[in-house]
């Protein structure tokens, strides 16, 4: 158990709707990222965020946007669905002066139908 | 894209042998992990090595490096059936730290 805990476990959703995806970063960790893995592949970058703004961003559109919070928990949002964004979404904490080694949630798994 | 490939895709042993996954890389890196996932949940870290490091162990893990082939491989020895599991490298490089990951190998156990 790394302490990084994600909501909701299980989604599934509509082509065209939004959703929100939660993650509670591990304790003492300031720096969250999200990663999408589709089935059968490796995680992709989607952001990172630190001290409550973006710091770095993967090859996703701007529908894909998120938030941090003051107590480092983070929120992922995703509008207007696709059906190519069925995937396991995963965050992971990590500390700012130790980023190289990510501790990761447990994943949400997303069904666009 | 995918910045490190593993290799192979899967494999499958008996208990009490060892296992050997591959993983090669197209650029120059500061640090490679591998990490461990558990029938679609979430990554679990095994190990880092930094790019001017060769060989780590930790417990029946050992990780070798070579920067000059640009490639690492990860031993498991002695495996149990509850080493069943996708294992994925990835690197970091230049002034990120974000890592990169591969597709994995997938490893069956049987016991």
């Amino acid at each position: 158990e790394t302490g990084v805990t994600q909501s909701p476990t299980h989604l599934i959703k509509t082509r065209g709707q939004q959703v929100t995806l939660r993650c509670s970063s591990q304790s003492g960790h300031n720096t969250v990222s999200w990663y999408q893995q589709a089935l059968g592949q490796g995680p992709q970058f989607i952001f990172q965020y630190y001290r409550e703004e973006e710091n770095g961003r993967g090859n996703f559109p701007p529908r894909f946007s998120g938030l941090q919070f003051p107590n480092y928990s983070s929120e992922l949002n995703v509008n207007a669905l696709e059906l190519d964004d069925s995937a396991l979404y995963l965050c992971a904490s990590s500390s700012w002066d130790s980023q190289e080694t990510q501790y990761f949630g447990p994943g949400t798994r997303l069904l666009v139908l | 894209s995918q910045q490190g490939e593993e290799d192979p895709q899967a494999l499958s042993i008996q208990e009490g042998e060892n296992a050997t996954m591959n993983c090669s890389y197209k650029t120059s890196i500061n640090n490679l992990q591998w990490y461990r996932q558990n029938s679609g949940r979430g990554l679990v870290h095994l190990i880092l090595i930094r790019s001017n490091e060769r060989e780590k162990h930790s417990g029946r893990l050992r990780v070798t490096l070579d920067t000059s082939k640009k490639s690492s491989s990860l031993l498991i020895t002695a495996s149990r059936a509850a080493d069943t599991a996708s294992y994925f490298c990835a690197t970091d490089s230049g002034g990120s730290y974000i890592p990169t990951f591969g597709r994995g190998t997938s490893l069956i156990v049987h016991p």
